[in-house]
């Protein structure tokens, strides 16, 4: 079985532009989370999307936004790109919304932006 | 708000040799616990992870690790390391309170394992 995926695997950008990073879940897992994982800050939560809405988000500016497929596949979208947005965008996946249901994380997408 | 902390930024060993990762959390309300493993170049991984039950939990790759609910504490521990255990661990939690799976994590500990 396929485990997440997500592309680019690498992205680069330059300042002001936009940025569209994606994520295909595990067949028949339907939630989808994005992180974000910056050299100095650790992973954080960026956005939670399940059944093709957005349910929760991070401590993130607007710019960050993204949205869910009816195939459970989620794009990230990160617009206005800043320096400090370079990191790795990691996502997870999960069958259910149980705080209890392991996160399947894909291999990332590093963006960098100059 | 929960937050964990992970005091060993990196942590050298010898191959064969015991070693423990240490895990603090603080939160207001019960938490689950998470350890996962990122590989260079790799997303990361579950190692194990304390639902309920009893503390002492096993998980992959001989990795076990202890919850401690006085310490607030839930160190990652292996008997013996390879040289393929090298990789980043980062011990994370969820709150029971937030209704989803909103992974907290501590800012990881580099385990070195040199022969």
């Amino acid at each position: 079985e396929a485990g997440v995926t997500q592309s680019p695997t690498h992205l680069i950008k330059t300042r002001g532009q936009q940025a569209t990073l994606r994520c295909s879940p595990i067949s028949g897992h339907t939630s989808v989370y994005w992180y974000q994982q910056a050299l100095g800050l650790g992973l954080q939560f960026l956005l939670w999307y399940d059944e093709g809405e957005e349910r929760n988000r991070g401590n993130f500016p607007p710019r960050f936004s993204g949205r869910q497929f009816p195939n459970y596949s989620s794009e990230l979208n990160v617009n206005a790109l800043e320096l400090e947005d370079s990191a790795l965008y990691l996502c997870a996946t999960t069958g259910g919304t149980s705080p209890t249901d392991t996160q399947y994380f894909g291999p990332g997408t590093r963006l960098t932006v100059l | 708000a929960q937050s964990v902390t992970q005091l060993d930024s990196q942590v050298p060993v010898f191959e064969e040799a015991p070693v423990e990762l240490r895990c603090n959390y603080s939160s207001s309300v019960s938490v689950y616990l998470f350890w996962y493993v990122q590989y260079p170049n790799q997303g990361l991984q579950l190692l194990l992870k304390y639902l309920s039950g009893s503390t002492l939990v096993k998980g992959i790759n001989g990795f076990e690790a202890e919850f401690n609910k006085s310490q607030t504490s839930f160190h990652l521990r292996k008997p013996s390391v390879h040289i393929s255990d090298t990789a980043e661990y980062f011990c994370a939690v969820i709150s029971m309170n937030t209704g989803f799976q909103k992974l907290v994590f501590g800012t990881g500990t580099r385990l070195l394992v040199s022969p």
